[in-house]
């Protein structure tokens, strides 16, 4: 198994420009998270979802969206990239039994110019 | 949503017990505690949690006060992998995990 995959690895992008970053989970978990994580700082949550066409907002929602549209897959997207969204993107998984997100992607790194 | 203090840097010696710990005095009763780590340049790595008894697993030890007002992550014999930074979290709601600074744990060769 894979566990938690993020697409890309790196990107760098200039002022307004859009892009979408990528989380796929192969252990069937129902919940999926998307954290940022800025230098020095701890993680904030974005959006997360409970399930197949659901989603919420976390701490931090305001400049992106997400979407589920299939359970093993959670998109998160930047439709107008600004400087204050560079930062590492985590994302995460957990299954129904478990409390909290227990298993995390290696993050997206983002630069935006 | 309760808070928690952690020191922001620790050494260990290497094969030595590392004791990180954990001040929680506003945490309510249905809140537990974790603990993450993270590697540098990884995502962060789940732990170990608990709400009042101590826990054990194949990474960790968790002891938590009677009180609950303050909590010790316990590495059995620290190794230099061991290094990053670990999270101590309290929460009762998963979309109220909030990572803090936590503390930068170097172990020692």
């Amino acid at each position: 198994n894979a566990g938690v995959t993020q697409t890309p690895k790196f990107r760098v992008l200039k002022t307004g420009q859009s892009m979408t970053l990528l989380c796929a989970q192969d252990m069937n978990h129902e919940y999926m998270y998307w954290y940022r994580q800025d230098p020095g700082m701890g993680l904030r949550l974005i959006h997360y979802s409970v399930g197949e066409g659901t989603t919420a907002k976390g701490e931090v929602p305001d400049g992106y969206n997400v979407s589920r549209l299939k359970k093993q897959n959670f998109l998160l997207g930047l439709e107008s990239a600004a400087p204050s969204q560079t930062s590492v993107y985590f994302c995460a998984s957990r299954a129904l039994g478990q409390a909290v997100p227990q298993h995390f992607g290696d993050g997206t790194r983002l630069s935006i110019l | 949503d309760a808070k928690t203090t952690q020191p922001p840097s620790m050494d260990c010696a290497e094969g030595r017990a590392a004791n990180l710990p954990c001040n929680h005095s506003t945490i309510s009763g249905n809140e537990y505690v974790y603990w993450y780590r993270q590697i540098h340049s990884q995502g962060p790595q789940y732990i170990i949690h608990g709400l009042k008894n101590n826990e054990t697993n194949e990474m960790a030890s968790l002891i938590i006060t009677e009180d609950r007002k303050s909590s010790t992550l316990i590495l059995p014999h620290a190794t230099l992998r061991d290094t990053a930074v670990y999270y101590c979290i309290v929460s009762n709601r998963d979309d109220k995990i909030i990572f803090g600074k936590g503390t930068r744990l170097h172990i020692l060769p």
